[in-house]
């Protein structure tokens, strides 16, 4: 059963912040993603990667960067935390070895900036 | 890149009817198709997924159809329950390295 976990489930930062969200898959999984949620926007592709040290820019990566250093774990890191990156954050991953494609998520983390 | 449509956005249906779900994608290239349902309070959950050889799949009460022409795929859900009740997201992936999602539908069962 895969599993994905996220580091904090509800988090209060202030603008100006810099704030680390961890994400941490046990499937041996090369593709992982970072996610946003928003009412009505649905869901937001930040970064996602698709190999140890690789990342590719998704649909909104401003402000935002990640890291990848080990297979199993994606960081989403608000270098200064600003009040339009309160969100709901949700991160996936999926195996590009297998002919299923199925993204798996993480609980999510729900991220308020004051 | 890949535009993701998905209407509509809520939909309420009495316990027992029919409920469908329809999403237009504008990457011919596009070749999965993956519904999930996301329940108040957790995570998006894969409910059903087809692939762009197949027109039609089914899972108990649950069906997807595409129509690789038209660029549409749609969730039908039949003798629909309370549980039932959730968001439900389309989404279009080329090879898995790239997802694209709708804007999700709230759908209501009403017992």
């Amino acid at each position: 059963d895969v599993k994905v976990t996220q580091s904090s489930r509800y988090l209060v930062k202030r603008t100006g912040e810099k704030v680390f969200l961890e994400c941490v898959q046990d499937m041996d999984h090369e593709n992982m993603f970072w996610y946003r949620q928003d009412p009505g926007l649905g869901l937001r592709l930040i970064y996602f990667s698709y190999d140890v040290k690789m990342k590719e820019k998704g649909d909104i990566p401003e402000g935002y960067s990640v890291s990848r250093e080990k297979k199993e774990r994606f960081s989403l890191i608000l270098e200064s935390a600003s009040t339009n990156q309160t969100s709901m954050y949700l991160c996936a991953s999926s195996s590009s070895r297998l002919y299923t494609d199925t993204q798996y998520f993480g609980p999510g983390t729900r991220l308020t900036v004051l | 890149g890949e535009n993701v449509e998905q209407h509509p956005s809520t939909l309420s249906v009495q316990e027992g009817d029919s409920a469908v779900i329809k999403c237009t994608y504008s990457d011919s290239a596009s070749n999965y198709f993956p519904w999930y349902k996301q329940e108040l309070g957790k995570r998006p959950q894969l409910i059903i997924d087809i692939r762009s050889n197949v027109g039609e799949k089914k899972d108990q009460r649950i069906a997807v159809t595409l129509n690789k022409t038209a660029k549409h795929f749609s969730l039908h859900i039949t003798e629909t329950q309370p549980e039932d009740s959730a968001v439900y997201f389309c989404a279009a992936s080329y090879s898995g390295n790239q997802f694209y999602f709708g804007t999700g539908t709230s759908l209501t069962v009403i017992p």
